[in-house]
Formats: C-alpha cells, sequence, structure tokens
C-alpha cells in the first residue's frame, strides 16, 4: 500500500465551486505539506502543518484553506475555485532523520 | 526568498550519451535534494547532500553538493530511456524543515 494516498486522483469542477482535496499517511509522520505544480514554475507550497495543532501558510495560499483533522490526514478545499486554479496539487509528508518528502500520487484538477 | 535555478529545462538526448544538470542559487542551504518525477506520479527522492563539497553516487548517477552549499549538480552517464523524467532540485535553509524547489528539467533519452 502507499505511504501518502490523495483523493480524487483527477476532478473537473466549475468556477465558484467549492472542493476539497483529501491526503492520508501512513508513516507516522508529523508534518505534512500542499503543494501546486504548474508547467514550467516547478512545484510551489500552498500551506504546511507542522503538527496537528499547527497550520502556516506557505508560498501562494489565497484562495486555499486546510484541515489537519488527525496526525494522519491533511485536506486541502479551493473555497470559491477560479481557472487560474488549474493544476496539479501533490499532498507531501517528511519526517527524522533526514525529512525526505514523501509525495502522493497527486490530484489533476480542473475549474473551468 | 530563496530561490533555486535549474539548467536546463529540457534536455533531449541520445541513449549512451552524458548529460549534466545544474542547481544554482544565491541562497546557502542546510541540506539539498534531488526527486525524480515521472508522468502522474509524485516526486521520488533520489538523494540528499548534505555537506559542502560532498559527492553522492547511486549506480550511474553522480551527484554533488558546491563547497559554499549554494549549487548542485547532477551527472547522469550513459543515460538510459528509463532515465527520462523530470528532474527536481530542492533545499532546506538552516533549521527549516520547508523545501524551496527548482522549477525542474525535463529529460528524455532517446533509443
Amino acid at each position: 500500500d502507499a505511504d501518502v494516498t490523495q483523493t480524487p486522483r483527477n476532478r473537473i469542477t466549475k468556477t465558484g465551486k467549492r472542493i476539497m482535496l483529501e491526503c492520508s499517511q501512513t508513516k507516522g509522520h508529523d508534518r505534512m505539506y500542499w503543494y501546486r505544480q504548474d508547467p514550467g514554475l516547478g512545484l510551489r507550497l500552498i500551506y504546511y502543518s507542522f503538527d496537528v495543532k499547527d497550520i502556516n501558510k506557505g508560498e501562494i495560499s489565497d484562495g486555499y484553506s486546510v484541515s489537519r483533522q488527525a496526525q494522519a490526514k491533511f485536506s486541502l478545499s479551493l473555497e470559491s475555485a477560479i481557472p487560474n486554479q488549474t493544476a496539479l496539487y501533490f499532498c507531501a509528508t517528511s519526517g527524522p532523520p533526514q525529512e525526505t518528502q514523501y509525495f502522493g500520487p497527486g490530484t489533476r484538477l480542473l475549474v473551468l | 526568498t530563496q530561490l533555486l535555478e535549474q539548467s536546463p529545462q529540457f534536455l533531449s538526448i541520445q541513449e549512451g550519451e552524458n548529460l549534466t544538470v545544474y542547481c544554482n542559487s544565491s541562497s546557502v542551504f542546510s541540506s539539498l535534494q534531488w526527486y525524480r518525477q515521472e508522468p502522474g506520479e509524485g516526486p521520488v527522492l533520489l538523494v540528499t547532500v548534505v555537506t559542502g563539497g560532498e559527492v553522492k553516487k547511486l549506480k550511474r548517477l553522480t551527484f554533488q553538493f558546491g563547497d559554499a552549499r549554494k549549487d548542485s549538480s547532477l551527472h547522469i552517464t550513459a543515460a538510459q530511456p528509463g532515465d527520462t523524467g523530470l528532474y527536481l532540485c530542492a533545499g532546506a535553509g538552516a533549521g527549516s524543515y520547508q523545501l524551496t524547489f527548482g522549477k525542474g528539467t525535463k529529460l528524455s533519452v532517446i533509443p
């Protein structure tokens, strides 16, 4: 079984809709991250959480919110989706000793 | 803000050729990681380098961390079609768990 799972894998939605992307991990790590990936722009950090009670904004948090429901679960919400949020979204987790980030398989989101 | 510049952005080579990918910054990083990403999947760690001047080898891949810990390179010897993918470098600042990613080098190895 995969260490980091993301649901859904693909999603098409319309402008203005609220959607949630979910992430679960079995690594037992405290730290979790949400990134988006766009062609030519690499991976950009949206939000990160160092433990259940700690949530921090990343480089591009506007238009997004997150919830850390448990050590193993970290969800990303788009309150009112817009077309420029069309992207590939990755969840990741990291832990000691070297803080290697383990990525999920990604969610491909299309906002029409 | 720490930035990592990767070059080249795209690379298309014949099977058997050698290649080098570069990752440069004006900032100092406490560690630098290289990831490889295949289509439809998330990035997967190849190596972490933490000491200035460090060289690590992973079969045909050689990774080097610059003496000043501001740059890194990935050299592939005798590239194979299975090496095709997106290579990403990522740096961590001192005392930070967050990574700053480069924009990636998309490698295509033609049989």
